[in-house]
């Protein structure tokens, strides 16, 4: 079956630009994750989507970061005003139920803010 | 000091060597423990996961955790180039969702 997708795969953007990165869980799953990796470092957790709503978003950085997940399935990352500290490949995750330790990951975006 | 550390290698070893991956942790109220592998350009993939202590074994790779000494450790037996990849170790207090992970071990299997 489908696992999970993101896109775009590469996001190339200029300091103080808009972004929005998507993520296609897998069907029926009900919790969802955001994650951020920088290189030579593990995922970093961002926030977590139980259906709709963010349980918790206590990883988000700063007031720039923002995600929704409006129907339960997709969601999107948001990041406003872009720095080049933003520079990261997104991982997005998803798992059947809230709280299973087995996460399925994306592939990830590259983002690079120049 | 992070909560989780591992060596970033690279780890280089011949074809069916064995090959021992480790982490250290500091917060002894970790209970859950998880070995990914992560391709190049690709998200993490869950190997094993491990409850408390003791060991685990599926097929080729055997996961051990030692609580006493905050000290895990990843085994892969008969190794094959398509073992390369970087493997991370990642961890949690609870059943819930924030793993903490460590910063990934690059391995590098020689035919």
């Amino acid at each position: 079956g489908a696992g999970v997708s993101q896109t775009p795969s590469n996001k190339v953007t200029e300091k103080g630009k808009y972004v929005e990165l998507r993520c296609d869980p897998i069907s029926g799953h009900t919790a969802l994750y955001w994650y951020r990796q920088s290189l030579g470092q593990g995922p970093e957790f961002l926030i977590y989507f139980q259906g709709t709503g963010a349980a918790d978003d206590s990883g988000l950085p700063n007031d720039r970061f923002f995600a929704v997940r409006p129907e339960g399935s997709v969601s999107t990352l948001k990041i406003q005003r872009t720095e080049r500290g933003d520079s990261a490949v997104y991982l997005c995750a998803s798992s059947l139920n809230p709280g299973d330790n087995e996460q399925f990951f994306g592939p990830g975006t590259r983002l690079t803010v120049l | 000091q992070k909560e989780v550390e591992q060596d970033p290698g690279p780890l280089s070893v011949p074809e069916g060597a064995i090959v021992s991956l480790n982490c250290t942790y500091s917060n002894s109220a970790f209970q859950y423990f998880m070995w990914y592998r992560q391709y190049s350009r690709k998200g993490p993939e869950l190997l094993m996961y491990t409850y408390s202590s003791g060991n685990k074994e599926d097929g080729r790779f055997t996961a051990q955790v030692d609580k006493s000494s905050k000290y895990i450790s990843l085994f892969i037996r008969d190794s094959q180039p398509s073992d390369s990849a970087t493997y991370l170790c990642a961890m949690s207090a609870n059943s819930n969702y924030q793993l903490i992970w460590g910063a990934g071990t690059k391995l590098i299997i020689k035919p």
